[in-house]
């Protein structure tokens, strides 16, 4: 079955001090995706990242930074020196081979506080 | 930046009443989708629209729930009799059509913020 967990509910932090969102999947499936997505307060969902199974390479954007580790089903998401325009809900989601549909996780809500 | 518009952003609407959100997906896109999200908890999808069919449905998209691409442009979502427990934020999203295997990226909209009164 496929499943996504963040364990991690709420996360407050202090502007620039650095955070990691955790994600952990579940899924039967050799050939995979998992994205990142943003929810600010004003509600849109917006789109971070993508990454498939068969790419491990960690990327980087700028503050933002993502670990892939398939050996721990885990894909986490770091903001390097966090600014209170990150405060936000972030989604980690997957989505399979044989399948459009995205699964989320129910979501890490991200504080920055000034 | 080409974007997925939603109108309206918020609807309240009887119990039992019909109702239709409205999206208008990015204009080269071809894979449209409905999610929702009740308040607090996490999104869910409902439905996902290709080549002006279904192309994979939830549990959660009962009788009550129709899609339809009246035109070149809107994608519908229609709840035909509305319940208390529709009331949630309603994302529609849409992606590029890619070789078999999947994974496009699905940029959303803003969000219908349908209420049920």
């Amino acid at each position: 079955a496929q499943k996504v967990t963040q364990a991690q509910t709420e996360i407050s932090v202090v502007e620039k001090e650095d955070v990691t969102l955790d994600c952990v999947y579940e899924t039967r499936d050799t050939t995979y995706y998992l994205f990142w997505y943003k929810q600010p307060p004003s509600g849109e969902l917006v789109f971070l990242i993508r990454r498939n199974s068969f790419d491990e390479q960690n990327e980087i954007s700028g503050r933002y930074s993502w670990n892939f580790q398939k050996s721990t089903s885990s894909f986490n998401f770091t903001i390097t020196a966090s600014q209170v325009v990150d405060s936000a809900v972030y989604f980690c989601a997957l989505s399979e081979s044989n399948t459009d549909k995205l699964i989320f996780g129910t979501g890490t809500r991200l504080q920055v506080f000034p | 930046e080409p974007e997925v518009t939603q109108t309206p952003s918020h609807q309240v609407t009887q119990m039992g009443q019909e109702v239709i959100l409205r999206c208008v997906p990015i204009s080269n896109h071809l894979y449209f989708y409905w999610y929702r999200q009740i308040l607090g908890q996490k999104v869910e999808f409902l439905v996902s629209f290709y080549n002006n069919e279904i192309s994979e449905k939830s549990e959660i998209f009962d009788d009550q729930f129709s899609v339809e691409r009246p035109d070149g442009s809107n994608f519908t979502l229609k709840i035909r009799s509305t319940k208390l427990e529709d009331s949630a934020m309603y994302f529609c999203a849409s992606s590029e059509l890619y070789p078999p295997g999947g994974g496009q990226p699905q940029h959303f909209g803003d969000g219908t913020r349908l209420s049920i009164l």
